[in-house]
């Protein structure tokens, strides 16, 4: 089966860099997404890493080493508005893009 | 930008009753899924759909619910006999298709389905 584990709740403050660590189990898969969900709203892309190694988008980054079966997604000058759910996902490529979600990281971005 | 569109935004239903949940994906897409989220927990996927079928399936997915598209542009998601369980966030999502590339879901708005 598969399976991912990610902190319940973040705290930060404005301004500041925060890392959401994601460790995974799973038999296969290709890739690993990041999606924010404000206040139970829909969720939204942020990133994705099929290759080991870091993506940048803007302030937000995303990081996967598959041998350690671990990934990050790294919000750098946080705003309030970044406030929000962040899931990891367990992508498998291919024409049918299923994905398998971990819980969810609440972030917090205080003054 | 396109987007994904969800109806009702909030179903308020009775246990037993059948509900259908609709859906109008962007329109050049071709892969179409339903995902569930009990409040305060993680999003689960339920179907995937493509060229008229479901092509997966979760163990959740079970012959409560069925998917369809009904025509060339909704698609709709029915749970009959409704259960105290089924309560929750209903999203909607859909894909570009081919393989490689990002994978990213466009989701819409969801569906809220309280059941009583």
């Amino acid at each position: 089966g598969q399976s991912l584990e990610q902190p319940s709740e973040v705290t930060a403050v404005e301004g500041a860099i925060v890392q959401i660590n994601c460790t995974y189990q799973t038999s296969g898969f290709y890739g690993l997404s990041w999606y924010q969900q404000h206040d139970g709203g829909a969720p939204t892309f942020l990133s994705y890493n099929g290759l080991d190694g870091l993506e940048e988008t803007g302030r937000f980054s995303s990081f996967l080493s598959r041998s350690d079966s671990y990934g990050y997604l790294l919000l750098q000058e946080l705003q309030m508005k970044d406030s929000a759910s962040y899931f990891c996902a367990l992508d498998r490529a291919g024409n049918n893009r299923k994905l398998i979600w971990g819980l969810g990281t609440s972030l917090a971005v205080n003054p | 930008e396109p987007e994904v569109t969800q109806t009702p935004s909030h179903q308020v239903t009775q246990m037993g009753q059948e509900v259908i949940l609709r859906c109008v994906p962007i329109s050049n897409h071709l892969y179409f899924y339903w995902y569930r989220q009990i409040l305060g927990q993680k999003v689960e996927f339920l179907v995937s759909f493509y060229n008229n079928e479901i092509s997966e399936k979760s163990e959740i997915f079970d012959d409560q619910f069925s998917v369809e598209r009904p025509d060339g542009s909704n698609f709709t998601l029915k749970i009959r006999s409704t259960k105290l369980e089924d309560s929750a966030m209903y999203f909607c999502a859909s894909n570009g298709g081919g393989a490689g590339g990002t994978g990213e879901l466009f989701f819409g708005e969801g569906s809220r389905l309280t059941v009583l």
